[in-house]
């Protein structure tokens, strides 16, 4: 049983494409988190929600606490975006479920 | 900008042999976590740790893991007797005080565990 699942799991675009990577989950949360890693395996965190929206720079994360569902929004894509993209999310008894990761590739 | 440092890299062992996997978090932090991700799969949490106590752990933290600050810097994870299916890339992250567990996180660049 997966507390956080991801769609898509792969994603291949053009440069320049706005992206989009859906979280859905299926626990009570206090908060859910965006990672990046990247090829070489380091983890980047991104964003932290608990409710609404958040931007930065080019990515945008929203979520909905009443359809336990959060989106990672990316605009302009650019190859340098290529990464995993990994949904977390911190349940109400403080712990972390992990997705499975979006595997993001952005062709120039 | 602080980071979260991690060593070794890389860590070779001898199944049945004891591993410390070492950590240091940005300083000011006090919210330290250990995860790990085998190779293909996705990231597990094993253990949050604040105030010098475990906080939370999951099941795949068993008595043959345990995490230690030994003296104020590091943060370690110790596993006693490693098996095969230890093998895997760790990673710690830290995190500020905050009222709640959702802080942004910081994580390390990991050490690949691989035991043979």
């Amino acid at each position: 049983k997966n507390e956080v699942e991801q769609s898509p799991q792969n994603l291949t675009a053009q440069e320049g494409e706005f992206i989009t990577i859906n979280c859905s989950y299926s626990v009570g949360i206090s908060a859910l988190h965006w990672l990046q890693q990247h090829p070489g395996g380091g983890i980047v965190s991104l964003f932290m929600l608990s409710s609404g929206k958040k931007k930065h720079g080019r990515l945008i994360a929203t979520i909905n606490i009443q359809e336990k569902h959060s989106s990672l929004h990316i605009t302009a894509s650019h190859p340098r975006d290529s990464a995993v993209y990994i949904c977390a999310v911190l349940n109400t008894g403080n712990q972390f479920y992990f997705g499975t990761g979006t595997s993001l590739t952005v062709i120039p | 900008e602080p980071e979260v440092t991690q060593t070794p890299s890389h860590q070779v062992t001898q199944m049945g042999q004891e591993v410390i996997l070492r950590c240091v978090p940005i300083s000011n932090h006090l919210y330290f976590y250990w995860y790990r991700q085998i190779l293909g799969q996705k990231v597990e949490f094993l253990v949050s740790f604040y105030n010098n106590e475990i906080s939370e752990k999951s099941e795949i933290f068993d008595d043959q893991f345990s995490v230690e600050r030994p003296d104020g810097s590091n943060f370690t994870l110790k596993i006693r007797s490693t098996k095969l299916e230890d093998s895997a890339m760790y990673f710690c992250a830290s995190s500020l005080q905050g009222e709640s567990w959702s802080e942004k996180l910081f994580f390390g660049s990991g050490t690949q565990l691989s035991v043979l």
